[in-house]
């Protein structure tokens, strides 16, 4: 069955760091997401992607965060001087179309320290 | 403001018994409802979804069940087992289609 790869698993990084997290979604897939879920609390959406533009973006999803499709494969989340609040694990996800559900990666586990 | 709410925080259920998770939602637009399982150091995985015009949808031993007027639906686990142990998340789809919106997530302990 075909997945969405994401790594690393877990990142370590000092605060005011920059930190890229890198997700290969399914590939004949369209739509790109990225979520993040801290600790023990409900799943939040950052951005959706599509077409090589942002679609939809969250109040959290603020000028310290950047998204990009480098290449045919990868989709990265950049965060550009991270902050302690930033810890979490982040999701990747895509769907082939827009009414369809998503297919989860097993996520980034961010700490910053 | 919390789009959909999600009852129970914890459930404990015997094998062989029936489990039973509620959502809540407020925003009419909302136009695709999925439910998601989590494993620990996993992400969620869809389970199953329904759209607004069925009122119950069935897969094996899931149902979703759907009350357009009270806003609400709930995910039915028939005959529990320990492998079911896990944490379920509602979902709801935005009206633009670009983003879902999560429940708080329910664990779900099966008891053998």
């Amino acid at each position: 069955e075909p997945e969405v790869t994401q790594t690393p698993s877990h990142q370590v990084t000092q605060m005011g760091q920059e930190v890229i997290l890198r997700c290969v979604p399914i590939s004949n897939h369209l739509y790109f997401y990225w979520y993040r879920q801290i600790l023990g609390q409900k799943v939040e959406f950052l951005v959706s992607f599509y077409n090589n533009e942002i679609s939809e973006k969250s109040e959290i999803f603020d000028d310290q965060f950047s998204v990009e499709r480098p290449d045919g494969s990868n989709f990265t989340l950049k965060i550009r001087s991270t902050k302690l609040e930033d810890s979490a694990m982040y999701f990747c996800a895509s769907s082939p179309a827009m009414n369809y559900g998503y297919t989860f990666g097993s996520g980034t586990r961010l700490t910053v320290v | 403001q919390q789009q959909v709410k999600q009852s129970p925080q914890s459930l404990i259920v015997q094998k062989g018994g029936i489990s039973i998770i509620n959502c809540a939602y407020e925003n009419t637009a909302f136009d695709y409802f999925p439910w998601y399982q989590q494993f620990p150091g996993k992400g969620p995985a869809l389970l199953i979804a329904i759209r607004p015009d069925v009122s119950e949808k069935k897969e094996g031993r899931f149902t979703i069940s759907f009350n357009k007027s009270a806003k609400q639906f709930s995910l039915h686990i028939m005959d529990s087992q320990p492998g079911d142990s896990a944490t379920y998340f509602c979902a709801a789809r935005g009206a633009t289609g670009n983003q879902f919106y999560f429940g708080t997530g329910t664990s779900l302990t099966v008891i053998p």
